[in-house]
């Protein structure tokens, strides 16, 4: 089962940033959070990942709560493009040897002109 | 990111038939690939986890004998669905990993089983 609540939808409007929250209150210590989005009808796309410290990189923001029980993805100018389904999800890091990425229902993100 | 190919994107079949989706990793070695399921308006479901040269792992639930899955190389693994009937039409979608650990998905199949 996922380990990740997320609200099912959210909108926003074109040229907003858009923050997508994510709970993931019984996360261990060595689990990171990913975040990945699929565009309709396409695989998955990764975005960003962290273990404790906030990370930014050219897609996002992600912003990981000092307990780490919860993390905010933050898209800074939101486009219609980035309309799709997000998912946050915890895996157990290491290389190859990692955890299996198990996705949950995601947050429907519709992005507004 | 990198790249992970599939084909074919698009398949028809009738009933009975089997099927053979290919999963590629085009620029890096993926030692080990996943392969998921979804169904319209769903999540991804994980169908199981397989390692190059070694017997694919399955989820609870889902049927070895059914979805015969292949990892022969480290850049090539095939899910076969066996015997595919109407409940079998869906989106799947493998997912290739690294030694650096990150992951990458293909852009999916879809399955229509007459």
């Amino acid at each position: 089962d996922a380990k990740t609540t997320q609200p099912p939808s959210m909108d926003c409007a074109e040229g907003r940033a858009a923050n997508l929250p994510c709970n993931h209150s019984t996360i261990s210590g060595n689990e990171y959070v990913y975040w990945y989005r699929q565009i309709h009808s396409q695989g998955p796309q990764y975005i960003i990942h962290g273990l404790k410290n906030n990370e930014t990189n050219e897609m996002a923001s992600l912003i990981i709560t000092e307990d780490r029980k919860s993390s905010t993805l933050i898209l800074p100018h939101a486009t219609l493009r980035d309309t799709a389904v997000y998912y946050c999800i915890v895996r157990v890091a290491g290389g190859n040897q990692g955890g299996k990425l198990i996705f949950g229902q995601g947050t429907e993100l519709s992005v507004k002109p | 990111g990198a790249v992970v190919s599939q084909h074919p994107s698009r398949v028809i079949c009738k009933s009975g038939t089997s099927v053979k989706i290919e999963c590629r990793s085009l620029d890096f070695q993926a030692t080990t690939m996943f392969w998921y399921r979804q169904f319209p308006k769903q999540s991804l479901m994980l169908m199981a986890t397989s390692n190059e040269g070694s017997k694919a792992t399955y989820e609870q639930g889902v049927e070895k004998d059914k979805f015969l899955i292949n990892h022969a190389s480290l850049t090539l693994s095939t899910l076969t669905v066996t015997s595919a009937h109407p409940e079998d039409s869906s989106f799947y979608i493998c997912s290739a990993r690294g030694v650096s650990g990150e992951q990458f998905f293909g852009p999916g199949t879809r399955l229509t089983v007459l």
